[in-house]
Order: C-alpha cells, then structure tokens, then sequence
C-alpha cells in the first residue's frame, strides 16, 4: 500500500458545525502532516506530527484541532469555522530516516464553509 | 527559513513541444533535497522527479529531466514531448535532512493541443 487515504473528498459545512477529516496510510511512516492549500498557491503547512510529536504552524487558528490516534492515522477536527477556511487540505505522510523520498499526499478534502 | 522561487506563473507550450520550468532556491546547507511536484486537477500532488544535492548527474525520468545548478542554486525541470496529460500546476520544492518540505509559488502549466 503506497497510498495516502483521505476522507471525505467534499465536505460542506456552516459556522457552527463541527466536523473532522480523516487521513491514513499504512506505509509505516513516522511523519504525518496537514496541509491548508487556496487556490492557485501552494500548500501551506498546519501541522506536524512526527513520533507522536505535535508541530504546530502558530498562525493556525485554534478552530483546528490535530489528533493522531495512532502512527497511521491523522485527524484534522473542525469547529466554528469561517468562510475563509474554505480551501483544499491535503494529508501527506513521509519517512524521516529516507527525506530523500519526499512527501506522499492524498487527494485532498474540499472544504466549502457557508 | 529557506526560500524557492518560481518566477513564471503561468506557462504554455504546444503538445509534442519542449517546455522548461524555473526555479531557483536560497539555503546555506550543502546537503539538501529538490523535488518537482505536479498537481493536476484532479488535486493530487504527484511527485515528478527528485535531485540529491550531493549527486552531480542530473535526475531524468522518463520525459522529465532537471537541470541541477548547485552553485547558482537553480533547478529547473524540463518536460520534453508534451503531452496534454501534463498539463497541471507544478511546484518545485525543498528539504533539508532537518526541515519540512518548502513550496514554491508555482507555475501553471497549459498545452495547447
């Protein structure tokens, strides 16, 4: 399994809701991270967890909140978002021992906020 | 923090045609890691091509090779025989053994048929 699973694929929702994306992979590695992409610019990183370890972008507002379960799971939980956190965001997963290898990333949520 | 700069934000070029992509990056590490990520509509980021900055020869797969300039600090990515599956965004990157992944800003790339 070389993949990068993440659901779900579209996600409307208001204000006041309060919902969470899910990412998973299942190629042992040790780095997980959520990305926030607008279009037509590059992903900007929200979150790092690597060996258990939380990285945090501090610009992130705390409507976002990480979760890592487990090593191959990495959850992105949201409430009271705003309009303007309507974007794409995308999981990626890396090897820390190999960074020759790069990032492997899913295919991303979309997430509209009304 | 380490920067990449891509500085044409738009490109296009005519199917079966050579195109190549620019950018250029700011570190003060000698071992580091450059990667070509293209992200079609589809939204996945799929890794093109990666260059280890220790390895003088330049990384080629396939139809996609890089010219690795390590004293001027630029990577481009060359795309020979386009074909209109190519056509994406695409986003040079880096990394350190010690830092995440840094993106450039982009270019969006169009064949015309």
């Amino acid at each position: 399994d070389t993949e990068v699973t993440q659901t779900p694929k579209h996600l409307v929702m208001g204000m006041t809701n309060k919902k969470s994306l899910k990412c998973e992979q299942h190629m042992g590695h040790r780095a997980m991270y959520w990305y926030k992409q607008k279009a037509k610019k590059p992903p900007e990183l929200m979150f790092v967890y690597s060996y258990e370890k939380l990285s945090i972008n501090e610009s992130v507002p705390s409507r976002f909140s990480p979760e890592c379960p487990n090593s191959s799971l990495l959850n992105l939980h949201l409430h009271a978002l705003q309009p303007e956190d309507s974007a794409l965001y995308l999981c990626a997963s890396s090897q820390e021992s190999r960074p020759w290898v790069g990032y492997t990333f899913g295919s991303g949520t979309r997430l509209t906020v009304v | 923090a380490q920067t990449v700069t891509q500085s044409q934000p738009e490109m296009s070029v005519q199917e079966a045609e050579t195109v190549t992509l620019s950018c250029t990056y700011d570190t003060s590490e000698s071992d580091y890691y450059l990667f070509w990520y293209k992200q079609p509509p589809s939204r996945q980021m799929i890794l093109v091509i990666r260059q280890e900055a220790y390895k003088q020869q330049n990384a080629t797969e396939n139809r996609f090779s890089v010219n690795f300039q390590k004293a001027a600090k630029s990577f481009s990515l060359k795309i020979s025989d386009s074909q209109l599956g190519d056509a994406a965004m695409y986003f040079c990157a880096y990394r350190s053994s010690y830092e995440k992944l840094t993106f450039g800003t982009g270019t969006r790339l169009t064949i015309i048929p």
